[in-house]
């Protein structure tokens, strides 16, 4: 049972441009979602996450929109820059004790120079 | 330096024999986690600790075992029971289990021969 979805393995853009990263859920309990960036051979690192009262949140070139009743999350990154690269992890949590991070299957993004 | 630390890197065992990876944290954190990522796989939840001396399965825990004797501490075994132990090992930590943000360790990539 999937309750984390990204559904494409692999996106590639040019740099300047806009990338555009998705991720559904199934689980309504979930009141809070982040995005993690991959190196190969490393941990991820924590990257922005939104909160289910916020539609968007902001942080530099990352933007992350949030659509409740579809049970949608996107990161944004512009403009997309090489250094980039990496694969982009979605989670979601319920914000309680007891839970834990659910981890989406993972996007690798390659941001061509 | 405060941070989350795997050790080692890289690992070789031979099939049949039962392996420990390290994990210790100086971050103060209750919680800590056990991932595995597989290639299309994302991250899966293998173990996870509330609190010393409190461990609970996570989603794929057979043929794993952990202990939670310190705070700093969540060594993970990877027994002669686990049927695919090849793969890249993840430790991660928060303040507390509910928490929205983990921190990750470099990781461990585990070889099987």
């Amino acid at each position: 049972d999937q309750q984390v979805k990204q559904n494409s393995p692999s996106l590639s853009v040019q740099e300047g441009r806009i990338s555009i990263l998705n991720c559904d859920y199934t689980n309504s309990m979930f009141d809070y979602f982040l995005w993690y960036k991959k190196y190969p051979a490393e941990g991820p690192t924590f990257l922005i996450s939104i909160s289910s009262i916020k539609d968007k949140n902001e942080d530099g070139r990352f933007t992350v929109f949030l659509n409740k009743s579809a049970k949608h999350l996107s990161l944004h990154i512009v403009p997309s820059q090489p250094g980039d690269s990496a694969v982009y992890f979605c989670a979601a949590i319920i914000g309680t004790s007891g839970s834990r991070l659910t981890f989406g299957e993972g996007t690798q993004l390659t941001v061509n120079p | 330096d405060g941070g989350i630390t795997q050790s080692p890197k890289y690992l070789f065992r031979k099939e049949g024999q039962n392996v420990t990876l390290s994990c210790e944290q100086n971050l103060n954190h209750d919680a800590m986690y056990w991932y595995r990522q597989d290639p299309g796989q994302g991250l899966r939840l293998i173990y996870y600790s509330q609190i010393v001396n409190d461990f609970q399965k996570g989603d794929i825990a057979e043929g794993y075992s952990v202990s939670r004797e310190k705070k700093e501490s969540f060594p993970l075994t990877v027994t002669s029971a686990q049927k695919n132990p090849t793969a890249f090992y993840l430790c991660a930590s928060s303040m507390r289990t509910g928490n929205t943000e983990a921190f990750f360790g470099q990781g461990t990539r585990l070889t099987v021969v």
